[in-house]
């Protein structure tokens, strides 16, 4: 099976832009999560859509936000790029039970001049 | 309460050598404690997971062990290889959330020299 496809791998914004970025699961997963990674804040989670449903949500602002397709597929979007967003995002998808292995993708490195 | 403790932040070990990762979680509500491993320009791929009903978990040079009272869990590396040097986070999750929510530690960057 292929593994999670992230796209694009890397990208360059200007702040007050918007962003968006497109993850891929593993076939047959229906639950995509994102986090964010930053050398100073570490990897941290933003949301979780299962079955086209956003069932957890992280501490981030409004500004970041998800959606899932029908298809498993899902988007996340930032508004108004600051430069504090500058981070890797990435994307991990699983079955959708609880304790099961959750699939990282590569990531989109994202930088905000 | 939510947070998941690492340490150390950085770790430099001799080839062959045991390096200890440590974990500290308060949330008793969480039921799944993954290890990631993560390269440079790759995203974290899972090692080994535990959960709370056991105390000790070996996957080839991988053991986990976890101490439920003490709300502890650590990553032993056995007969360690300059192929470990890697960011190594554990992390954390309930089926109260249906465990899509992954809560890690800040990660332990290790060195292993040959």
């Amino acid at each position: 099976k292929a593994g999670v496809t992230q796209t694009p791998r890397y990208l360059i914004k200007t702040r007050g832009q918007q962003v968006t970025l497109s993850c891929s699961p593993i076939s047959g997963h229906r639950s995509v999560s994102w986090y964010q990674q930053t050398p100073g804040q570490g990897l941290q989670f933003l949301f979780e859509y299962f079955s086209e449903t956003q069932r957890n949500k992280g501490n981030f602002p409004g500004r970041f936000s998800g959606r899932q397709f029908s298809n498993s597929r899902s988007e996340m979007n930032v508004s108004t790029l600051e430069l504090g967003d500058s981070a890797l995002y990435l994307c991990a998808s699983k079955l959708g039970q609880p304790q099961e292995t959750q699939y990282f993708g590569p990531g989109t490195r994202l930088l905000v001049l | 309460q939510q947070q998941v403790k690492q340490s150390p932040q950085s770790l430099i070990v001799q080839k062959g050598g045991i390096p200890i990762i440590n974990c500290a979680y308060e949330n008793t509500a969480f039921d799944y404690f993954p290890w990631y491993q993560q390269f440079p320009g790759k995203g974290p791929a899972l090692l080994i997971a535990i959960r709370p009903d056991v105390s000790e978990k070996k996957e080839g040079r991988f053991t986990i062990s976890f101490n439920k009272s003490a709300k502890q869990f650590s990553l032993h590396i056995m007969d360690s290889q300059p192929g470990d040097s890697a960011t190594y986070f554990c992390a954390a999750s309930g089926a109260y959330n249906q465990g899509g929510k992954l809560i890690f530690g800040q990660g332990t960057e290790l060195s292993v020299k040959p």
